[in-house]
Formats: structure tokens, sequence, C-alpha cells
């Protein structure tokens, strides 16, 4: 059974950093792309950031560029997202995200980002 | 970037009724490869999103044959043949034919 954990999400204040991490099991991590999404309260889903299987492509959402970081360590089945400079509209939930087509999501882990 | 226009927003359908959402694209979601990337998702009340349907009309493993999937180019729709109570949520289409992936913005599905 494919299972995603992500954690490390919190309360921050504007400017700060958080990373997030995602443990996956029930599939071989290193053959798949992954993906980050995160949903604001009350809001749609978006596209975050992908990273190829052997973590040597990632692709950014404008709006977090040059802020966030995605990586990955096949060996230890982790998913990363790092997060600097955080802003009050980066406030959401947080989701780990099987492939490029949405095939498995996580429980996700919230995001708070103020002051 | 592409835009993926779902209506309606809000469907209240009675129990045992059909129901129909539509997903249209601002570009064509064919792939050179043929490939159509388009999918749904179902979100219930307080859980993650799940994946119903991928390549525009494959159900996943374990999704009740009552939801089907269909279209191409630009215009897709989400149909379930009679809606159950545990169908309530909110459903998304999502494309991953071009960077960046984008979603839909959501349909609220609701009972009567």
């Amino acid at each position: 059974e494919v299972q995603l954990a992500e954690s490390g999400g919190g309360l921050v204040q504007p400017g700060g950093s958080l990373r997030l991490s995602c443990a996956a099991s029930g599939f071989t991590f290193s053959a798949f792309w992954m993906t980050w999404v995160r949903q604001a309260p009350g809001k749609g889903l978006e596209w975050l950031a992908n990273i190829k299987e052997d973590g040597s492509d990632t692709y950014y959402v404008d709006s977090v560029k040059g802020r966030f970081t995605i990586s990955r360590d096949n060996a230890k089945k982790s998913l990363y997202l790092q997060m600097n400079s955080l802003r009050v509209e980066d406030t959401a939930v947080y989701y780990c995200v099987k492939g490029n087509w949405g095939d498995y999501w996580g429980q996700g882990t919230q995001v708070t980002v103020s002051s | 970037d592409v835009v993926l226009t779902q209506s309606p927003l809000s469907l209240p359908v009675t129990l045992g009724q059909p129901a129909s959402i539509s997903c249209r694209s601002s570009q064509s979601l064919l792939y050179s490869d043929g490939n159509t990337f388009l999918h749904w998702l179902q979100q219930r009340p307080g859980q993650s999103p799940r994946r119903l349907i991928y390549g525009v009309s494959n159900r996943d493993s374990g999704v009740p044959d009552r939801f089907s999937g269909s279209g191409s180019g630009t215009n897709f729709t989400l149909k379930i043949s009679r809606v159950e109570a545990e169908d309530v949520g909110v459903y998304y289409c999502m494309q991953g034919t071009r960077w960046p992936l984008t979603f839909g913005g959501g349909t609220k599905v609701e009972i009567k």
C-alpha cells in the first residue's frame, strides 16, 4: 500500500523558514517523479514543485522560485521542501504527491505564517 | 499557463440521480505522444485529494464504476451515474500535459 507521510509544518513568522519532509513507502520511490502541492484555507489546489526520479531536474511555480527548494533522498525514501522567506500568503496545507499525475496524496501538513 | 475552468462551481444533486462536471482548458491537452494528461480528483470534506480518473477516462483502482470521464482536446467531463452520499465533496480536474501543472478551481458536489 502506497503511503506518504508529511511532517515539519507549524507556525512561523513572516520571513522565517521551515523544512517539510515526506516519508514514502509501499512503492519504488526512486522510480517516480515527486510533487509538492498546497491548498490555502478554503481554496483550491496549487502545484508548487516537481523533482525527477534521480533529483537531476526540478521545476517550480513562479510564486515560490528562489524561495523554496525541492529535494529528495532516495536511500531514505524521502522528499523534502525547504521553504525560506515565508510570507503570510504561504499559509496552507502542504501535500506530498507521488508522480506527476496526482497518483497518491499524503495527509498534508499545515504551515501557518503569521506574526 | 494552462487555465482549467470548471463548471458548475456548485452542484446540488438528489441521491440516486446523475451528475456531470465540465472542465474546459485554455489550450489543447493533447500531448505530442498522443496521450492527454487530464485527470480528475475527489476531495471529501476534511480529507486529502484522491485521484479518480487519469488520462481522461481511466478509472483508478477501487473507484466505483459509477464514475466516468470523457472528452478530448480542450473539453472534458466527469460523470457520476447515480450519486451516493459518499460522493459529497469537491472535484478537481488537473492537467499534466504542459508545464506548469495546473488544477481547475473545483466543483462542490452536495446532496439536495
